[in-house]
């Protein structure tokens, strides 16, 4: 399957700061998502990371605090911004491959105090 | 958009017994059905999927089923053994013009009691 590394596997942030995860993938893939998936909890699609051209966000969801990159069709950045404590969570990154199917980093758990 | 219906949330079996995990889904369009594992702070990852074109597929011990009428589908884990004890999410694919959003179940967390 897809090779994803994603970055940082965690980390510990003031409330009002931002913290943007990267995504790198082995291979290009035309199809990229961010996820966020509370503890004990479901995954909830954020957005799908489009190749030059803005992001496509999900219903509540929104550019401000979610701002998403995706430069070339092997890396995405999804910044988490102005957090809060309710934004501690799990964010994984997706991809989809024909051959393989949707495959997921190993996620990035932020806690924010 | 797309509902995703899964039940149970939990389960526990006995080693060696079967477990069967159900979802139900909305859009009848739906074309494409994954079922993932997810262990304790690990990623979730893929373990059968199905196209709507099938109506049964088998990986060694696991198996999916889909109803297209009923808009359901069903995973089977036989001779369950303790490291299939995880969570457990199946998701639907509706279709649409470069829509391949995956929308998620609840979850199943799946016990195998040795």
């Amino acid at each position: 399957s897809a090779v994803i590394s994603q970055k940082p596997s965690r980390d510990i942030c003031q409330r009002g700061t931002s913290l943007t995860i990267q995504c790198q993938v082995d291979s290009q893939v035309t199809m990229m998502f961010w996820y966020r998936q509370q503890p004990g909890q479901s995954l909830t699609l954020i957005a799908t990371a489009n190749q030059g051209s803005e992001a496509t966000y999900e219903s509540g969801f929104v550019i401000d605090k979610f701002p998403i990159s995706r430069p070339n069709l092997t890396f995405s950045t999804l910044t988490v911004s102005n957090m809060s404590p309710e934004d501690s969570s799990i964010y994984l990154c997706s991809v989809m491959t024909a051959l393989y199917g949707y495959t997921f980093g190993s996620g990035t758990r932020l806690t924010v105090v | 958009g797309e509902n995703v219906e899964q039940h149970p949330s939990t389960l526990s079996v006995q080693e060696g017994d079967s477990a069967v995990i159900k979802c139900t889904y909305s859009d009848s369009a739906s074309n494409y059905f994954p079922w993932y594992k997810q262990e304790l702070g690990k990623r979730p990852q893929l373990i059968i999927d199905i196209r709507s074109n099938v109506g049964e597929k088998k990986d060694q011990r696991i198996a999916v089923t889909l109803n297209k009428t009923a808009k359901h589908f069903s995973l089977h884990i036989t001779e369950t053994q303790p490291e299939d004890s995880a969570v457990y999410f199946c998701a639907a694919r509706p279709p649409g013009a470069g829509s391949y959003q995956l929308t998620f179940g609840k979850g199943t967390k799946l016990s195998v009691i040795p």
